[in-house]
């Protein structure tokens, strides 16, 4: 079955330094991931739609220059929280569309959970 | 724009009872997806069903049901016989079309979620 993984599954860092996460497609490749963040017993809310090869769309409200995406491969995306804060703190969950659109399927990663202190 | 509402917050049950998880959805699309998941405490989503706005069949799936009806936007989950392990956070979500066949679907807008608690 398609696996798709993060790294880390948890981080805790302080006020101001910056985090990347790793959103991976294990045995497939995903021509679009999409990133969401959860807050505590809150929905998920999309942030952005990462495509390989180009720059990602932003949801509304979702500060492109504070949540930098990349997708450099068919395979890898990562999210990086810049000069995070406390109300960043949150689970971000990436998610992978198969590349063949024949194949609709997208698959969740595990999550990883943010603590800004 | 997309809307899905989970209208119930929390639902308690004693094991074995039978339990139906609402969920009412808005879209202007003619072709969208529709899914349920399940979050347990450990966080990582489950995938429980996918159905697209073509299909209004019903299904089942052990204890697992769901009822579609596009009449009334609706497409509701009801575990028969609830086990304690179906605690858990529901979460329904719509997802349009991305192509002119509706055979791709993209982006999901997820529900509030609706929170289980299965009691022995």
């Amino acid at each position: 079955g398609a696996v798709v993984s993060q790294h880390p599954s948890w981080v805790i860092c302080k006020s101001g330094t910056s985090v990347k996460i790793e959103c991976r497609s294990l045995d497939f490749q995903a021509t679009t991931m999409f990133w969401y963040r959860q807050f505590p017993k809150q929905s998920l809310m999309l942030m952005a739609t990462s495509n390989e090869g180009s720059k990602a769309t932003y949801e509304q409200g979702v500060e492109k220059d504070k949540f930098l995406i990349n997708h450099a491969s068919l395979t890898l995306s990562t999210l990086t929280v810049t000069s995070a804060h406390p109300e960043d703190s949150s689970f971000y969950i990436c998610s992978a569309k198969h590349y063949r659109e024949a194949y609709n399927e997208q698959f969740f990663g595990p999550g990883t959970r943010l603590t800004v202190l | 724009a997309q809307k899905v509402t989970q209208a119930q917050t929390e639902i308690s049950v004693v094991e074995k009872e039978d339990v139906t998880l609402d969920c009412v959805y808005e879209t202007r699309d003619t072709t969208y997806y529709l899914f349920w998941y399940k979050q347990p405490p450990s966080g990582e989503l489950v995938f429980l069903i996918r159905r697209n706005s073509f299909d209004e069949q019903n299904e089942i799936s052990g204890r697992y049901s769901w009822n579609f009806q596009k009449s009334t936007s609706s497409f509701n989950f009801t575990i028969t016989a609830s086990q304690v392990v179906d605690s858990a956070v529901y979460f329904c979500a719509l997802s349009e079309a991305q192509n002119a066949g509706g055979t791709s679907y993209g982006k999901l807008t997820f529900g509030q979620g609706t929170i289980l608690t299965v009691h022995p």
